[in-house]
């Protein structure tokens, strides 16, 4: 059973901090990783994919991955009250369908 | 969300009947899902679909089935609905899942199921 974990949170942060959300997975053969954004009410949307160990930044998000130690992180730089939302990493092993973590909510305190 | 739609949106259902709900996508992608999300479990596969009448199961498939008879439908079916069944429901399509899919999931809005 492939299994993906996350800090349930609320994580909170100060308006123009850096918040960090972590997300650990089960299964050493994991191909690749996602990050989605689900506002209260609303569908996921993606932020980021990263497939390569090492850092991949798209404007104010960095997507962080260590296969060696299963974890994949993103990072939010100059976090804003429009950043607070629930966070869920999605994690895929050789073409299968993605497994889901249980999400990260994120609050910006202005 | 642009090409993939969900009905209904809402409703309210009794325990014990049938209920349907309809994923329909104009992005001719060959993979659709459906999804359940409850607090505390995050997003749970329900059945997937990887083609015309190709379907499979997923993590919490028992109560429900499926259908895809076109390529731009996917009907989810509640057999006969029970109380444990109250969540908010998400389809999703791909164009193709794993590595090399840059796009991950498009998610419909949902359909915030109550089974009464």
């Amino acid at each position: 059973q492939k299994e993906v974990e996350q800090n349930s949170g609320p994580l909170s942060v100060p308006e123009g901090a850096i918040a960090s959300l972590n997300c650990t997975y089960s299964d050493r053969g994991s191909q690749s990783f996602f990050w989605y954004r689900q506002y209260s009410g609303k569908s996921p949307e993606l932020i980021m994919f990263i497939y390569s160990n090492g850092d991949k930044e798209d404007g104010r998000f960095t997507a962080q991955l260590n296969k060696a130690s299963q974890y994949v992180s993103l990072l939010i730089r100059d976090s804003q009250p429009s950043d607070s939302a629930t966070y869920l990493c999605a994690v895929n092993f050789y073409g299968q369908n993605f497994v889901f973590g249980p999400g990260t909510r994120l609050s910006v305190l202005p | 969300d642009a090409g993939i739609t969900q009905s209904p949106r809402h409703k309210v259902t009794e325990t014990g009947t049938p209920v349907t709900l309809r994923c329909h996508q104009t992005e001719n992608h060959r993979y659709m899902y459906w999804y359940r999300q409850d607090p505390g479990h995050g997003l749970r596969l329900i059945h997937y679909s990887y083609g015309v009448k190709d379907t499979d199961k997923g993590e919490v498939s028992d109560g429900y089935s499926v259908s895809r008879s076109k390529t731009e439908d996917f009907l989810l079916t509640l057999e006969s609905a029970t109380s444990s069944q109250t969540s908010v429901y998400f389809c999703a399509i791909t164009e193709v899942p794993g590595q090399g899919n840059s796009r991950g999931y498009t998610f419909g809005s949902g359909t915030r199921l109550t089974v009464v």
